[in-house]
């Protein structure tokens, strides 16, 4: 049963601060590592991706860094803002299906 | 362009009544997944279905749930005989061949 394991579970960062997710997974036979944010009430929206051939990707003030041997992957959001308080989820789409981890809720004090 | 389309948004049923969530993919999207979420929880698989075909399972409650991915239409989440249980927001989510997801709005339903 492949797994995708996220930490922490909530963090509260300072405006201007930045926010770091991790994310690590078992599954080898992998196209691709997305992060998905989710306000409430709302659907998950793909946010970034990153491919495992590449170590690093960067989407404005959001980060993808890849470790390959360590099976991790990590979202970094630079210069946090109150608008970026939400749900994160990285998924492993490895497999048939795609399993997502449990979700890291980010609260970014004004 | 439109988006992933689940309707209902809301659903209300009573316990023992059958739920009907509906999924409408992206265009050119042949894969659908749909995910159960309880409040304050995470995404929790429940199928992965491609045009006629259910490709995994492995999530859906083996009783009073299924679903299906007709050739025509869009793709259908049944719940029978609802319990309290069930309340939760589903999501609808669709790809093509690379996998990457959207997904839509959700529904969620509320077992009264």
């Amino acid at each position: 049963q492949q797994q995708v394991k996220q930490s922490p579970q909530s963090l509260i960062v300072q405006k201007g601060g930045i926010s770091i997710i991790n994310c690590a997974y078992e599954n080898t036979a992998f196209d691709y590592f997305p992060w998905y944010q989710q306000f409430p009430g709302k659907g998950p929206a793909l946010l970034i991706a990153i491919r495992p051939d590449v170590s690093e990707k960067k989407e404005g003030r959001f980060t993808i860094s890849f470790n390959k041997s360590a099976k991790q992957f990590s979202l970094h959001i630079m210069d946090s803002q109150p608008g970026d308080s939400a749900t994160y989820f990285c998924a492993d789409t490895g497999g048939f299906k795609t399993i997502f981890g449990a979700g890291t809720r980010l609260f970014v004090k004004a | 362009n439109a988006g992933v389309m689940q309707n209902p948004r809301h659903l209300v049923r009573r316990r023992g009544q059958e739920a009907r969530l509906r999924c409408s993919p992206m265009k050119g999207h042949s894969h659908v997944y749909w995910y159960r979420q309880l409040p304050e929880e995470g995404l929790k698989f429940m199928v992965y279905l491609q045009k006629e075909n259910i490709i995994d399972e492995s999530g859906m409650p083996k009783e009073r749930f299924s679903a299906e991915f007709p050739k025509e239409g869009p793709s259908i989440l049944r719940i029978q005989q609802v319990v309290r249980g069930d309340s939760a927001a589903y999501f609808c989510a669709s790809s093509s061949a690379n996998r990457k997801a959207f997904f839509g709005q959700g529904t969620r339903l509320t077992v009264v």
